[in-house]
């Protein structure tokens, strides 16, 4: 069946640091993938989507690439800010309309 | 646009009582609506999915005399959790989908306290 497979946290960066959080997936077909973004005590926000094999999404700095041949859409920023820190969760959905989440990957960003 | 809100924002109730969570889709119409549960740190859990004018679909494990789900028209779905227990504490998160879309939109989240 499919799954998301996130990079285990918490991840800790210093403000203006890079930053990957690693997704892969395994899923039949051709599923649109997600990064979705929660702060405390809040719902999901999403971050950016793309929705097939090398679309870039990009929000607020973030890139992600939906890379089919390594099955992965890593979520990047290039520079971090103390804002950023939140759980972000990577997502894909496939044609039954069901979302499968990842564990989640939770961010700290010190100032 | 493509908001979907929550109410209560957070409840505390006592064991063996009901409590009922709303979820709304402010400026759309909401053919499909999704209820998740999320325990502290983890990921979230699709509990079931409902359409308007249908009985909702629960996922594998979830007790549906436990977790009623009614979705009365394309702006409204409500969630109740009967008789309530402590094991039901969690953040309940919903989220709706319009006709011939596939995207989700989330509300922001209902924190349960039983106590």
């Amino acid at each position: 069946g499919n799954s998301v497979t996130q990079m285990e946290g918490p991840v800790t960066l210093s403000e203006e640091a890079f930053l990957t959080i690693n997704c892969t997936y395994t899923a039949t077909g051709y599923p649109s993938l997600f990064w979705y973004v929660q702060y405390p005590g809040e719902g999901l926000q999403l971050l950016l989507k793309a929705t097939k094999a090398d679309d870039k999404g990009s929000n607020k700095g973030f890139e992600a690439t939906y890379r089919k041949e390594t099955t992965s859409f890593h979520l990047e920023k290039g520079s971090v800010q103390v804002s950023d820190s939140a759980v972000y969760f990577c997502a894909l959905l496939s044609g039954t309309y069901k979302y499968i989440f990842g564990t989640g990957t939770r961010l700290k960003v010190l100032a | 646009g493509a908001v979907v809100s929550q109410h209560p924002s957070w409840v505390i109730c006592k064991s063996g009582t009901s409590v009922k969570i709303e979820c709304r889709s402010l400026d759309f119409q909401a053919t499909t609506m999704f209820w998740y549960r999320q325990f502290p740190k983890q990921s979230l859990m699709l509990m079931a999915t409902s359409n308007e004018g249908s009985k909702a679909t629960y996922e594998q494990g979830v007790e549906k005399d436990k977790f009623l789900i009614n979705h009365a028209s394309l702006t409204l779905s409500t969630l109740t959790v009967t008789s309530a227990h402590p094991e039901d504490s969690s953040f309940y998160i919903c989220s709706a989908r319009e006709a011939f879309s596939y995207e989700q939109y989330f509300g922001p989240g209902t924190r349960l306290t039983v106590t």
